[in-house]
């Protein structure tokens, strides 16, 4: 069974300096891990996606994050916030076995004061 | 990248009514959709996976006769809310997965569309 925690229901942050959302997950196989973002009343956009590849993961808008196996982490970090961040982020899980279902996080919400 | 779009985006309808929601793939094959149901403040939950031109496999605890799932063809699913109440309420969101070889999975070809916000009076 595959699962993901994110650590930080809400984080807040000032523009300009960094942002760090916590993920970890658990998998029975080898996973294929993402992060996605969601604005008000909107769909999901891919931000990154690990799929056993590069562990430092390279995403859009300055994004990035790390596969850690030891850690079973995926954190998402961006070295410097803007104000169009803030919105909800989820990371997801999809198992490398039979199972193609995605697992999603609580979701984050990132918040950016001005 | 690939567009998914939903249709429609907002629908506030009586209690008792039926409401069909339009997911289609635009640009792109789409073997598999899902459909999830977002409630304020939480997290995606999986209702159902259409494959096209087979029954939808629903997740435990979903009716499939409240939520009727059709995926006729490579470019479109509809969800239907039969006879919606108030506690059907709320954001569902779909998404698709395009063709690929190996399983569209494993290289994170899957789309979302802008989800759809239904309110049942």
């Amino acid at each position: 069974a595959q699962s993901v925690t994110q650590l930080d229901s809400h984080v807040s942050v000032s523009e300009g300096t960094p942002v760090l959302l916590r993920c970890n997950y658990s998998s029975s196989y080898s996973p294929s891990l993402f992060w996605y973002v969601q604005h008000p009343n909107k769909g999901l956009q891919l931000l990154l996606k690990y799929t056993s590849a590069a562990t430092l993961v390279k995403g859009i808008n300055g994004f990035e994050a790390e596969f850690k196996k030891s850690e079973t982490s995926f954190h998402l970090t961006k070295p410097s916030a803007h104000m169009s961040d803030a919105a909800e982020y989820f990371c997801v899980v999809i198992d490398g076995g039979s199972n193609y279902k995605l697992t999603f996080g609580k979701g984050t919400l990132l918040t950016v004061n001005p | 990248g690939a567009v998914v779009s939903q249709h429609p985006s907002r629908v506030i309808c009586k209690s008792g009514t039926s409401v069909k929601i339009e997911c289609r793939s635009l640009d792109f094959q789409a073997t598999t959709m899902f459909w999830y149901r977002q409630f304020p403040k939480q997290s995606l939950m999986l209702m159902a996976t259409s494959n096209e031109g087979s029954k939808a496999t629903y997740e435990q605890g979903v009716e499939k006769d409240k939520f009727l799932i059709n995926h006729a063809s490579l470019t479109l699913s509809t969800l239907t809310v039969t006879s919606a109440h108030p506690e059907d309420s709320s954001f569902y969101i779909c998404s698709a997965g395009r063709l690929a070889y190996g399983g569209y999975a494993n290289t994170g070809e899957l789309f979302f569309g802008e989800g759809s916000r239904l309110t049942v009076l």
